[in-house]
């Protein structure tokens, strides 16, 4: 079975600070794995995701993801986070070849000060 | 967000209302999914359909009814609703199913409320 675990509720920082949100992952095949963001009373937005090749995926709005296959892990980073970044971020993941279902995490909100 | 729209955005119902929630996408998609997001949950997946057919029905209350008419829309129709059904409704499309490489592309939802 494929799950995703997204281990802070919550992650603070000041503008101009490095961002990272944190996300593990267990599944039994190859993962495939996805990051949203949803800000408030809209849909969750496509930010990256990694399907295999470089470890390092870049997405949008500067942000970028690193998967680590020996941690199980795919932390979603920012180098400079900004006031409008603040939002909540999905991770989700799915390895069953030829299959749709993704499992989401239940969420890490960001909250950028300016 | 414009490729995938839901109307209306806000709904209030009674328990005894009959209401329909309606998707809409422009991205040429064959799949489309409804999904229900409530306050700290991961987001739950109830319905699927691939080039109109319904592959998907993740034990859903009956008072929940999907209908997919053509590739492009979706809808969920309400019957007799509770208040714990008060939640974000998401639609979401993407190319096909039976990929695990696509993207799925989620419209702004709908929030619900049940009195």
């Amino acid at each position: 079975a494929q799950s995703v675990a997204q281990p802070e509720d919550q992650v603070n920082v000041a503008e101009g600070n490095p961002l990272t949100v944190k996300c593990t992952y267990s599944v039994s095949g190859n993962p495939y794995l996805f990051w949203y963001v949803q800000y408030p009373n809209r849909g969750l937005q496509f930010l990256l995701k990694y399907i295999t090749g470089d470890n390092l995926v870049k997405g949008s709005y500067g942000f970028e993801a690193e998967f680590n296959k020996s941690q199980t892990s795919f932390h979603l980073k920012k180098p400079s986070a900004l006031v409008s970044d603040s939002a909540l971020y999905f991770c989700a993941v799915r390895d069953i070849p030829n299959d749709y279902k993704l499992s989401f995490g239940a969420g890490t909100t960001v909250t950028v000060r300016a | 967000e414009t490729g995938v729209t839901q109307t209306p955005r806000h709904l209030v119902m009674g328990m005894t209302n009959k209401k329909s929630l309606k998707c809409e996408q422009h991205l040429g998609h064959n799949a489309m999914y409804w999904y229900k997001q409530s306050a700290k949950k991961p987001l739950e997946l109830m319905f699927v359909y691939n080039f109109k057919e319904q592959t998907e029905n993740n034990s859903v209350p009956s008072r929940f009814s999907p209908e997919c008419p053509n590739s492009s829309h979706l809808f969920l129709h309400l019957h007799t609703l509770q208040p714990e059904d008060s939640a974000l409704y998401l639609c979401a499309s993407s190319p096909e199913t039976s990929s695990s490489t696509d993207t799925q592309y989620f419209g702004p939802g709908t929030r619900l409320t049940v009195l």
